[in-house]
């Protein structure tokens, strides 16, 4: 069965931290992995995407790695921001669609 | 419009009741998406259009569920004798082309409460 799991599920900082976020999977034939933000009411944006041939992706303060054959990813924020604070969703392609982690809840405290 | 619309923004039925819930993808985009995200979790896939056909619909959890997409841009999700369980965020999304390794933009969901 083909599973995604993020730790921590909640995490709590203050600003200007460095932060990594975790993110496992099963069934490492994926396409791609993509990093997506939720904030409440509103749809998912997506933040980063490593495609499965490569082993990261940059934005900013965003950096996310791809460790396939372990079926791990990271996503680690650099200096860390109250407007970071969201829901981070870790989601795993196969085929076409997106088999997606629970999250991981950040707060990060002015 | 610039992205992904979903229609009603919330909905609250009594259990037993038939639901229509609408997406209207970006324009130009050929395959279209449908999620369901319980409370706590994260989006679980439903189906999947490529154009006006379904392409894949594994993740319907049964014949309640339905979804179609007849002229190849907006979707309607239709569940049929709603029960509790089904209460949820029902996320839209669409992508360009539907190919592999390409990003798919979520709209702001539904949200769904059975009564």
């Amino acid at each position: 069965k083909q599973e995604v799991t993020q730790i921590p599920a909640a995490l709590s900082v203050p600003e200007g931290e460095n932060l990594v976020l975790n993110c496992s999977f099963t069934d490492s034939a994926i396409y791609n992995l993509q990093w997506f933000r939720q904030d409440p009411g509103k749809g998912l944006t997506s933040l980063l995407l490593i495609q499965s041939s490569q082993r990261e992706q940059t934005s900013g303060r965003l950096n996310a790695s791809l460790d396939k054959s372990s079926g791990r990813s990271t996503l680690y924020i650099a200096a860390s921001q109250p407007g970071d604070s969201a829901t981070y969703l870790c989601a795993v392609e196969y085929g076409n669609k997106l088999v997606f982690g629970a999250g991981t809840i950040l707060r990060v405290k002015s | 419009g610039a992205g992904v619309s979903q229609t009603p923004s919330n909905k609250v039925t009594e259990k037993g009741k038939y639901v229509e819930l609408r997406c209207d993808p970006i324009s130009g985009h050929t395959a279209l998406y449908w999620y369901r995200q319980s409370l706590g979790q994260g989006p679980e896939f439903l189906i999947y259009f490529q154009g006006t056909g379904a392409a894949d619909d594994s993740g319907l959890p049964n014949d309640r569920f339905f979804a179609v997409r007849p002229e190849g841009s907006v979707s309607t999700l239709k569940i049929q004798r709603t029960e509790r369980g089904d209460s949820a965020v029902y996320l839209c999304a669409s992508s360009l082309t539907g190919t592999y390794q390409e990003t798919q933009y979520f709209g702001p969901g539904t949200r769904l409460l059975v009564l």
